[in-house]
C-alpha cells in the first residue's frame, strides 16, 4: 500500500487547546493537501501546501512541510467543538492522483 | 443543491449481486474518482477518469468497473459483491485546469450480506 501515515491515530483535547497532528508520506510529492472529514459525511479540502512551501496559513490552521523527512503537520489553534471531525492528509505526485493518509480523528471537549 | 451527488445513500445487497453506484456533479469538472473507506485505513482509489474517454485503475480496482456516461457522471459497479465490499464509498470531482483540490459527494452506505 502507498498509504501514508498520520499519527496519533487520536486525539483528544479541551476547547481552545491548540491541536497537533502529523503525517509522513512515501513518495516524492508536487504537493500536500488536508481534509477534514466529520462523522460518516463527505471530505472537506482545508488547505494545500506545495512542494517548494515549508509553511502556509489559513484562518486557524497552519501546515508545514518538511520534504526531506517527508512529513507534514497541521496545527489548529484556538480549538473549538465545531472541529471536532478526521483529518487526513493526502499527497499528490505526478498524474494529480491523491495518496490518503489514515487519519486522525480529534475530539474537542467542551 | 449539492455540488456532487450520489446515489443511493445507503444500500444493503446480497453476496453475488449486482450492484450499481452513481455520482452526478454539477461543478462542470473533468476529473472523476471513486473511493472506498474502511476503518483504520484512510481512503483508498478505486478507479479515476480525466474526461469520457478515459478510464484508469486505482489502487484496488479489482472486482469492481466504472463507467463515465457523461463529463457530469460516473457509475461504479460491484459486478458479483462480496461481504468484504462493505464499506463506505465515495465520489470526488477535480478540475484539470483550475489545482489538484478534489471535491467529495456525501458518501454511499453499502452493506454486503
Amino acid at each position: 500500500s502507498q498509504q501514508g501515515e498520520e499519527d496519533p491515530q487520536a486525539l483528544s483535547i479541551q476547547e481552545g487547546e491548540n491541536a497537533t497532528m502529523n503525517c509522513s508520506y512515501k513518495t516524492s510529492i508536487n504537493n500536500l493537501q488536508w481534509y477534514r472529514q466529520n462523522s460518516g459525511r463527505g471530505l472537506v479540502h482545508l488547505i494545500l501546501i506545495r512542494s517548494n512551501e515549508r509553511e502556509k496559513h489559513s484562518g486557524r490552521l497552519r501546515v508545514t512541510l518538511d520534504t526531506s523527512k517527508k512529513s507534514s503537520s497541521l496545527l489548529i489553534t484556538a480549538s473549538r467543538a465545531a472541529d471536532t471531525a478526521s483529518y487526513f492528509c493526502a499527497s499528490v505526485f505526478g498524474n494529480e492522483k491523491l495518496t490518503f493518509g489514515t487519519g486522525t480523528r480529534l475530539t474537542i471537549i467542551p | 443543491d449539492a455540488d456532487v451527488t450520489q446515489t443511493p445513500r445507503n444500500r444493503i445487497t446480497k453476496t453475488g449481486k449486482r450492484i450499481m453506484l452513481e455520482c452526478s456533479q454539477t461543478k462542470g469538472h473533468d476529473r472523476m474518482y471513486w473511493y472506498r473507506q474502511d476503518p483504520g485505513l484512510g481512503l483508498r482509489l478505486i478507479y479515476y477518469s480525466f474526461d469520457v474517454k478515459d478510464i484508469n485503475k486505482g489502487e484496488i480496482s479489482d472486482g469492481y468497473s466504472v463507467s463515465r456516461q457523461a463529463q457530469a457522471k460516473f457509475s461504479l459497479s460491484l459486478e458479483s459483491a462480496i461481504p468484504n465490499q462493505t464499506a463506505l464509498y465515495f465520489c470526488a470531482t477535480s478540475d484539470s485546469l483550475a489545482g489538484e483540490t478534489q471535491y467529495f459527494g456525501p458518501g454511499t452506505r453499502l452493506l454486503v450480506l
